[in-house]
């Protein structure tokens, strides 16, 4: 079975800033990973996505995350927050051909000036 | 990419009372889905929108309390029956575009049931 753990539910940073939201998953075979973000009273915008290839991967926002395969993490960073950056971000996996992505339970940033 | 439009955006009803939400896609999609998002908590799939056939649900998730219809690749409907207030979440509708080999997921913006 898949799943996605994201331990942390809520983090407060200032602004400016750096930002590491964390994830973990677990699924079978090679997972395809994601993070979206999802600001108050909108739907979730995709933020960036894992697929294979460089470990490292470049999202939308200048947010960026990095794939660790042995330690079955996925962790989101940004290296200086900006105001608008406050939202729920959700970690999920799925698979190649597999639509059905799990998501984790989501984690609330909240920017102080 | 895809432009998803739901309507409506937010609703309050009353118990006992049903409810259909629209989904409408600018573009052609292959897999359209329905989650729930109930307050405070994470996503979590009701069914997949099937073209010109019955919808396949989750577990938890029986076609009488949300019959959902697909008539055509960009347009399907979720009805939530008989609602009441532990229906209250926000519902969203999501696709797979045309030519996606990878799970990647575009989401409308929801429609937030309130069930007084």
């Amino acid at each position: 079975a898949q799943s996605v753990t994201q331990p942390d539910i809520h983090i407060t940073v200032s602004e400016g800033a750096s930002l590491e939201l964390r994830c973990n998953y677990s699924y079978g075979a090679t997972p395809y990973l994601f993070w979206y973000v999802q600001s108050p009273g909108q739907g979730l915008q995709l933020l960036l996505k894992y697929f294979s290839g460089d470990t490292l991967v470049q999202g939308i926002k200048g947010f960026e995350a990095e794939f660790k395969r042995s330690q079955s993490s996925f962790n989101l960073r940004k290296p200086s927050v900006h105001w608008s950056d406050a939202a729920e971000y959700f970690c999920a996996v799925g698979g190649a051909y597999d639509y059905k992505l799990s998501f984790g339970a989501g984690t609330t940033v909240t920017v102080r000036a | 990419s895809a432009v998803i439009s739901q309507k409506p955006s937010r609703d309050i009803c009353q118990r006992g009372t049903s409810l259909t939400i629209q989904c409408q896609v600018d573009s052609q999609v292959t897999m359209m889905f329905w989650y729930r998002q109930q307050p405070g908590q994470s996503l979590t799939l009701i069914a997949t929108a099937n073209q010109g056939s019955e919808a396949t649900y989750e577990s938890g998730f029986v076609i009488d309390k949300f019959p959902i219809s697909r008539p055509n690749l960009t347009f399907s409907t979720l009805t939530v029956s008989n609602m009441s207030p532990e229906d209250s979440s926000i519902y969203l509708c999501s696709v797979v575009v045309t030519g996606s080999i990878t799970g990647e997921l575009f989401f409308g913006e929801g429609s937030r049931l309130t069930v007084l």
